[in-house]
């Protein structure tokens, strides 16, 4: 099993800031995720956070918007950039074991105002 | 991503057993059926999955219909715990470390 934290649980930001997302897991993960929960709807991917070379972003996604760093095997950083208030969303870290099955962080709260 | 179809919401009285369905009628044969739930506030957790024979663990079992179109979660006595969404998923067996790919899934209220 994994124990993922993330940092913050929630936060509220001014439109045109960025904010920073941590993603702490308690042992090494090869596959790193980051997904989008908006209001009432389901989970959406947004890009696998690659060890050592770029993350893979899923349709509709772009790094200019959604930065992500994966400095090492246990840690992982989504910023999301230039914020307006359709980015307020739970953003959640996900890993996934050789066994299939996944992890998901608690998610971070973003309300953008 | 062969894609999965289940009831927006069901209601459950407390104590009473609980069938969760999905249909999901372009599986391919090496597909595993995964369900997760996702508790109020709360990130999704696993629940349970199988590739063709019945499943079961201590959260709940897993029934596979016999040509894989459908499967259906049973929760043997729903407690005001349960209550949370419950997705089913798809997911190839090639390989362990795939993304999880979310449908809309159901909504489950359980009633006191």
């Amino acid at each position: 099993s994994a124990v993922i934290s993330q940092k913050p649980s929630r936060d509220i930001c001014q439109r045109g800031t960025s904010l920073t997302i941590q993603c702490q897991v308690d042992s090494q993960v090869t596959m790193m995720f980051w997904y989008r929960q908006q209001p009432g709807q389901s989970l959406t991917l947004i890009a696998t956070a690659n060890q050592g070379s770029e993350a893979t972003y899923e349709s509709g996604f772009v790094i200019d918007k959604f930065p992500i760093s994966r400095p090492n095997l246990t840690f992982s950083t989504l910023t999301v950039s230039n914020m307006s208030p359709e980015d307020s969303s739970i953003y959640l870290c996900s890993v996934v074991d050789r066994n299939t099955e996944a992890f998901f962080g608690q998610g971070t709260r973003l309300t953008v105002v | 991503d062969a894609k999965t179809t289940q009831p927006n919401s069901m209601e459950s009285n407390e104590e009473e057993p609980v069938h969760l369905p999905c249909n999901h009628s372009t599986i391919s044969g090496t597909d595993y059926i995964h369900w997760y739930r996702q508790l109020p506030s709360q990130g999704p957790e696993y629940v349970i999955h199988g590739l063709t024979s019945n499943v079961n663990n201590r959260m709940a079992s897993l029934a596979i219909a016999e040509d894989r179109k459908s499967s259906t979660l049973i929760l043997h006595r729903a407690t005001l715990r349960d209550a949370a969404v419950y997705y089913c998923i798809l997911r190839e067996a090639s390989g362990g470390y795939q993304k999880v790919t979310f449908g809309t899934g159901t909504k489950l209220q359980v009633i006191p």
